[in-house]
């Protein structure tokens, strides 16, 4: 069974880097895309962006600026990194395997979250 | 971009009702169409993908349908366990997009 878990600060600055890592088991990481999503408090599901397993990223143009995310095939990690945070970036970050297969794409496998909070 | 728009945003129902939950895209998706169901303090768990398709491990009274831009996710009986929220997600072009989501409640 594929499960997955982020972990990094659960505490960030305003202006500073926001890093956060999704460690991957019961599975290869390097057979998949693999995706960031967050959600605010009370709000709903936003996108934040995905790296294939080609090594393509697709990031949300909102955030494209300011997002950067990597795979770490020895580790069975994926990163992101969100640099100049503000409050509003405060939110459930979660990590997501995307199944590609046949034209069709959706998160299959999620871990369980992790709050951000943006604060200085 | 495309814009995915759910309705209602809320509802409320009875143990034993039918609900159905619609996502209008702001463009032609095929059937590039996902629903998720979330519950307080837990990560979105994928019900239904390609617009019609169950995923493995969910209950048969959840169903979904249409094509397009226009998509419904139909829970046949509601039960206990099905009071959460539910989002729409696109897939046919980047950025994938969410729904608001739908707030199932207890009537």
């Amino acid at each position: 069974q594929v499960q997955l878990q982020e972990s990094g600060p659960g505490l960030v600055k305003p202006s500073e880097t926001l890093s956060l890592t999704c460690s991957v088991s019961g599975g290869s990481i390097s057979n998949y895309d693999w995706s960031w999503v967050r959600q605010p408090p009370g709000k709903g599901l936003e996108f934040i962006g995905y790296m294939s397993n080609g090594g393509s990223t697709a990031y949300s143009p909102s955030l494209k600026s300011r997002v950067t995310m990597s795979v770490d095939t020895s580790k069975n990690q994926f990163s992101l990194n969100l640099t100049s945070v503000t409050a509003a970036d405060t939110a459930f970050y979660y990590c997501a395997r995307l199944y590609y297969g046949s034209g069709l794409h959706y998160f299959d496998y999620w871990g369980q979250g992790t709050l951000v909070t943006v604060s200085s | 971009d495309i814009q995915m728009t759910q309705s209602p945003s809320s509802l409320s129902a009875s143990v034993g009702d039918r609900v159905t939950i619609t996502c209008r895209a702001s463009q032609s998706i095929g059937n590039y169409l996902n629903w998720y169901q979330q519950k307080p303090g837990k990560a979105p768990n994928l019900l239904i993908y390609a617009a019609s398709s169950l995923q493995s491990g969910v209950p048969s009274r959840f169903s979904g349908s249409g094509s397009g831009t226009d998509f419904t996710l139909t829970i046949g009986s509601l039960q206990p366990e099905d009071f959460a929220t539910y989002y729409c997600q696109q897939s046919y072009s980047h950025p994938r997009s969410f729904g608001g989501g739908t707030k199932v409640e207890i009537k």
